[in-house]
C-alpha cells in the first residue's frame, strides 16, 4: 500500500488569492491523481499527474486554473489559482497500486473555504 | 466511456436490517475491476472490497459483493447494518491497462438506531 500526506490539512483564503497543496508519498508511485469533491458529493477527478510530464486534466479543470506540479515520484503540488467560493471543497491527492488491480490509495484531503 | 451509476442519494436504515447498495456499470472493455470504497466523514475514502472476476463473492469486514458481468452489476451487501457503518459509499471501475478510474456519484448510507 501507499501512505498519502496532504498539506494542508485546512485552509481559508480570501477570493482572488492562491494557495498550493502539497501531497506526498511514502513510497515512489507513478502516478498521482488530484480529486475535487464538493459536501457529500462524487469525488471528481481533476488531473492525472505523471513524472515529468505536464498533468492531463478532465473536462471543468484547467492547467491556468489549477496547475499541478509533480518534480519526482513521491510529491505533487495542486495550485488554485484566483480562488472562488465556488472552489470551497476538499481536494483529495490519491495514487494507484498497479500491483493490487489498481487498487487506490487517497491522501487525507485539503479542507479549502475561499471567502 | 466507462461510467458506473449507484443507488442515488441518501440510505436510511434501521440498525440490524440489512444493506444493499446498487451498482451497475458501462464500460467497452471484457475484464473491467469493480471496487467499492468507503468514505468515512472526515476520513480519507479507502478500499472497502474489489473484484474482477465474474460470478465470484467477495468479502471484507462484514460487507460483500459479487461481480456479474452478465448483468453489469457489483452491488455491495451486509446482511445486518451497524451505526458505524454510516458513510459515503463509492462504487468504481478500472479496466487493465486503462489508466481511467471511473467513481459512481455516492451513496450515502445513514444507520440509525
Amino acid at each position: 500500500s501507499v501512505l498519502l500526506y496532504q498539506k494542508p490539512n485546512r485552509d481559508i483564503c480570501q477570493s482572488g488569492t492562491s494557495l498550493k497543496i502539497q501531497c506526498v508519498a511514502d513510497s515512489q508511485v507513478v502516478s498521482m491523481f488530484w480529486y475535487q469533491q464538493f459536501q457529500e458529493q462524487s469525488l471528481m477527478l481533476m488531473a492525472t499527474a505523471n513524472e515529468g510530464s505536464e498533468a492531463t486534466y478532465e473536462s471543468g479543470f484547467t492547467k491556468d486554473k489549477f496547475p499541478i506540479s509533480r518534480p519526482n515520484l513521491t510529491f505533487s503540488t495542486l495550485t488554485v489559482n484566483n480562488a472562488r467560493p465556488g472552489d470551497s471543497s476538499i481536494y483529495f491527492c490519491s495514487s494507484r497500486d498497479r500491483d493490487l488491480q489498481d487498487t487506490q490509495y487517497f491522501g487525507p484531503g485539503t479542507r479549502l473555504l475561499v471567502l | 466511456g466507462d461510467s458506473v451509476t449507484q443507488t442515488e442519494g441518501l440510505v436510511t436504515l434501521t440498525e440490524g436490517l440489512p444493506v444493499m447498495l446498487n451498482c451497475t456499470y458501462q464500460t467497452i472493455y471484457s475484464n473491467p475491476f469493480l471496487f467499492w470504497y468507503v468514505h468515512y466523514l472526515n476520513e480519507s475514502p479507502r478500499l472497502l472490497l474489489k473484484s474482477s472476476t465474474d460470478n465470484k463473492r467477495t468479502e471484507h469486514q462484514g460487507f460483500h459483493a459479487t461481480l456479474h458481468k452478465s448483468s453489469s452489476s457489483f452491488h455491495l451487501q451486509k446482511s445486518s447494518a451497524q451505526l458505524s457503518d454510516s458513510a459515503l459509499y463509492y462504487c468504481a471501475l478500472t479496466n487493465t491497462g486503462n489508466y481511467k478510474y471511473v467513481f459512481g456519484a455516492g451513496t450515502r448510507l445513514k444507520v440509525i438506531a
